[in-house]
């Protein structure tokens, strides 16, 4: 069954707050992705990461961090949230290796800062 | 800046009734996917796309390398056909695709 998935679906943290979002997919791809969606603005990349504890900044790292330590996890990390980290984060993952194939999505976290 | 601009941001059509969406790309873009969000929030892969034409169904899509352009193409649409559309571009200085803003299209009866 080839899936990716995020959890939690829904999670509402104070401003200040460390938030830890978890990605799993059981296709055994190289790459994962974390982007974020807001509004008018499509998805835009916050992290990539090309295999176990090979991670790169894509557009908007700032406030981010990454953790690869199994191919099948990645997880997204907000340390102290802040208001303008609430938004709907998804994660991708593409067989290629630094090179993107189709990207698979998760189903997404919406997250809320309070 | 916008590296992948999608056009109409929103479309409205007539069950039945054909119609296009564009993406132009500001990158020497390479590959091309297109995605559909369901309301649900889920995004569905349409297409992947070097260089050339995808047919599936009432959707076809041509990617355009050398006039940095993509369009997708919905013929006979229907309800189910509603929902968001995103084009995603990837270059060969790039590291992963980057997304446009995206096409809201509505399905009318």
């Amino acid at each position: 069954d080839m899936k990716v998935t995020q959890m939690p679906r829904y999670l509402i943290k104070r401003m200040g707050e460390n938030v830890l979002l978890e990605c799993g997919q059981d296709m055994s791809h190289e790459t994962m992705y974390w982007y974020r969606q807001d509004p008018g603005l499509g998805l835009q990349l916050i992290y990539i990461s090309y295999d176990v504890d090979s991670n790169s900044e894509g557009d908007i790292p700032k406030g981010y961090r990454v953790s690869r330590k199994k191919r099948e996890h990645f997880s997204l990390i907000l340390d102290s949230a802040k208001t303008n980290q609430t938004s709907v984060y998804f994660c991708a993952s593409s067989l290629g290796d630094r090179s993107a194939e189709t990207l698979y999505f998760g189903s997404g976290t919406r997250l809320t800062v309070l | 800046g916008d590296k992948v601009k999608q056009s109409p941001s929103a479309l409205s059509l007539q069950e039945g009734t054909n119609s296009a969406l564009r993406c132009n790309f500001s990158i020497a873009a390479t590959t091309v996917q297109w995605f559909l969000q369901n309301p649900r929030g889920s995004l569905i892969n349409l297409f992947y796309l070097v260089p050339g034409t995808k047919e599936n169904g009432r959707l076809k899509s041509t990617f355009n390398s050398k006039e940095s352009y993509s369009t997708l193409h919905i013929r006979d649409a229907q309800l189910e056909d509603s929902g968001t559309y995103f084009c995603a571009a990837e270059a060969y200085n790039n590291n992963a695709p980057r997304f446009g803003a995206g096409t809201k299209l509505t399905v009318k009866p």
